[in-house]
């Protein structure tokens, strides 16, 4: 089974800081994703890796970054965290099917 | 632009009474069409990839089929521990690569014992 390991089950930060998400994943999968995911708006991409320092925007990428040191870490940066970036962050990985498979999430909360 | 639409919002069953759920979509070229149960506070469970009309697949009570339009979720005789939000989500040939997902906003199913 794949597994999808997320750094934090819930966050908080203050408006401003710089917050990082981590996930790990342990099938050496080469696509990594970021979602959030917010009641009404469903799941939406912000940001997905296809190679270790490989990146391509998703759908919100603004007010965010990653970074991919590393096949199995992938991490989403919130640069000066805004209250408008409180939500629920899911990383997810696809296999060869490409069905992803999504960690547990962080829910982030930024006051 | 793919797009995805879940019907109904919501849903509430009595356990043993047996519906569906409804997953439109449109799409250039699917490559796939995939079905995940989300509990709350969790991140979504894959169930089933579909890749092409006239497919179906099984898992206990879920019973996925695909159309070139649509997609149906069978639950049959549901039990309370089926409650959860099942979210369908299609892959063409456009966006991020073919990578990319886009998603639907969920049904909520809710079974009452």
């Amino acid at each position: 089974d794949v597994k999808v390991t997320q750094s934090s089950r819930y966050l908080v930060k203050r408006t401003g800081e710089k917050v990082f998400l981590e996930c790990v994943q342990d099938m050496d999968h080469e696509n990594m994703f970021w979602y959030r995911q917010d009641p009404g708006l469903g799941l939406r991409l912000i940001y997905f890796s296809y190679d270790v320092k490989m990146k391509e925007k998703g759908d919100i990428p603004e007010g965010y970054s990653v970074s991919r040191e590393k096949k199995e870490r992938f991490s989403l940066i919130l640069e000066s965290a805004s209250t408008n970036q409180t939500s629920m962050y899911l990383c997810a990985c696809h296999d060869r099917g490409y069905e992803q498979y999504f960690g547990p999430g962080t829910r982030l909360t930024v006051t | 632009e793919d797009q995805v639409t879940q019907s109904p919002e919501a849903l509430r069953l009595q356990e043993g009474e047996s519906s569906s759920l409804n997953c439109s979509y449109t799409v250039s070229g699917l490559r796939g069409l995939f079905w995940y149960r989300q509990d709350p506070g969790k991140g979504p469970e894959f169930l089933f990839t579909l890749y092409s009309a006239g497919e179906e697949k099984e898992k206990e009570r879920l019973k996925a089929t695909l159309t070139k339009k649509e997609s149906f979720l069978h639950i049959t005789a549901p039990k309370p521990e089926d409650s959860a939000t099942y979210l369908c989500a299609v892959r063409g040939i456009e966006g991020a690569g073919s990578y990319q997902l886009t998603f639907g906003k969920g049904t909520k199913l809710s079974v009452i014992p």
